[in-house]
């Protein structure tokens, strides 16, 4: 069975911090990777995506991950965060034949104004 | 971007009652659903893949006879927790995909009291 691990449980920055989120899974074949945020109340909105093609990704407000292969990784990054980026953020990854998706236990990111 | 709506937001219920979950794609069809559980601090765990006129699909340790899912129509799938016990109490999250992403409902908290 496929894992996902994400290494921060809570990070916190201050305003225009770079941040870097870390994720790794298991899997070793061929995965859909994704990033999640849920901010507070409300839905899990997605951040970004990996299919296949440029490892380095771009999501919406301001994201980006890059996917190691050879790391078996897919950490998120934003170079200035803002105080609005406080949230939760969950890594997942489909893979294996499995429809569903395996998630990370999430990190919770509190920006300080 | 597409809208799946989840209802209830929470329950309360007593021990030994059922609970029905509803998760609906509000502006595309779903052939398949997902139904998650999350404890707290933890992660989105995968419960069981709802397919649309067939029986789901239930991961290891889900109790079938438990949580009964019905996906009776291309937009509407549902959850029954049958028989609940306080230990059943967690937030129950579903999810709906076109053909290219997951969106997820805004959760279900159930508490059995």
């Amino acid at each position: 069975a496929q894992s996902v691990s994400q290494h921060n449980h809570h990070v916190i920055l201050s305003e225009a911090a770079s941040l870097e989120l870390g994720c790794n899974y298991s899997y070793g074949g061929t995965v859909n990777l994704f990033w999640y945020v849920q901010y507070p109340g409300q839905h899990l909105q997605l951040l970004l995506k990996y299919f296949s093609g440029d490892p380095l990704v771009k999501g919406i407000k301001g994201f980006e991950a890059e996917f190691i292969k050879s790391k078996f990784s897919f950490n998120l990054r934003k170079p200035s965060v803002q105080w609005s980026d406080t949230a939760e953020y969950f890594c997942a990854v489909r893979g294996g034949g499995a429809d569903g998706l395996t998630f990370g236990k999430g990190t919770h990111l509190i920006i300080q104004p | 971007g597409a809208v799946v709506s989840q209802h209830p937001s929470w329950v309360i219920c007593k021990s030994g009652t059922s609970v029905k979950i509803e998760c609906r794609s509000l502006d595309f069809q779903a052939t398949t659903m997902f139904w998650y559980r999350q404890f707290p601090k933890q992660s989105l765990m995968l419960m069981a893949t709802s397919n649309e006129g067939s029986k789901a699909t239930y991961e290891q340790g889900v109790e079938k006879d438990k949580f009964l899912i019905n996906h009776a129509s291309l937009t509407l799938s549902t959850l029954t927790v049958t028989s609940a016990h306080p230990e059943d109490s967690s937030f129950y999250i579903c999810s709906a995909e076109d053909n290219t992403e997951a969106f997820f409902g805004q959760g279900t908290r159930l508490t059995v009291v």
